[in-house]
């Protein structure tokens, strides 16, 4: 597509529920990145990957938090049971090369602001 | 301690001042620099990257790197009102990890 595209926008759950967040990258962008950005805060690094390879996700907090990438393209963001702390912007962001190339420019989409009440 | 410091501000300035940004970090490996630049409500764009230590200039910005010190800096000269936004320092080992960002505002 023509940029990164997340859905949904925007995702109210109660505390305890699971929760899958999407992301669809640049065609053809061999990796992709996510992030949790709270309020007024960097974005945190949570996990990468190399097409379907998922070779650093040191950032993820706890093991709630899963992500998958199966076929090199489009990628989900699990958290399972919910907590008030999870409440953040996820943003999704890929790049052509893969991370090798150290300078390659991210390009980010719009996120999902995620609220657990 | 985190890997990347940075000031989150806000900073304050009217038009036509001299911005000074800056980040330290903790881990020799970072090797690539760059400074984003994040509107609100929008995600974060790249604005310059740097390699090795020194000066690079695009425009009314450069980007400054002293990897003995650890410590980047990005001046914005004659600044402006568009200039107003976060400012988040990142830097790469494999995944690229960013500052907490500096909120800059710009009067005019």
């Amino acid at each position: 597509g023509a940029g990164v595209s997340q859905s949904p926008r925007y995702k109210v759950t109660k505390r305890g529920q699971d929760v899958t967040l999407r992301c669809d990258p640049i065609s053809s962008h061999a990796t992709l990145y996510w992030y949790q950005q709270a309020l007024g805060q960097g974005p945190e690094f949570l996990t990468y990957f190399n097409y379907e390879a998922q070779p650093d996700k040191s950032g993820l907090p706890s093991d709630r938090f899963s992500a998958e990438r199966p076929e090199g393209s489009i990628s989900t963001l699990t958290i399972q049971r919910t907590e008030q702390r999870d409440s953040a912007m996820y943003r999704c962001a890929s790049s052509r090369g893969t991370s090798g190339a150290t300078n390659e420019k991210l390009f980010f989409g719009s996120g999902t602001q995620l609220s657990v009440l | 301690q985190k890997e990347v410091e940075q000031d989150p501000g806000p900073l304050s300035v009217p038009e036509g001042a001299i911005v000074s940004l800056n980040c330290t970090y903790s881990n020799s490996a970072f090797q690539y620099f760059m400074w984003y630049r994040q509107y609100s409500r929008k995600g974060p764009e790249l604005l310059m990257y740097t390699y090795s230590s020194g000066n690079k200039e695009d425009g009314r910005f450069t980007a400054q790197v002293d990897k003995s010190s650890k410590y980047i800096s990005l001046f914005i000269r004659d600044s402006q009102p568009s200039d107003s936004a976060t400012y988040l320092c990142a830097m790469r080992r494999t995944a690229l990890i960013f500052g907490k960002g500096t909120t800059l505002s710009v009067s005019s």
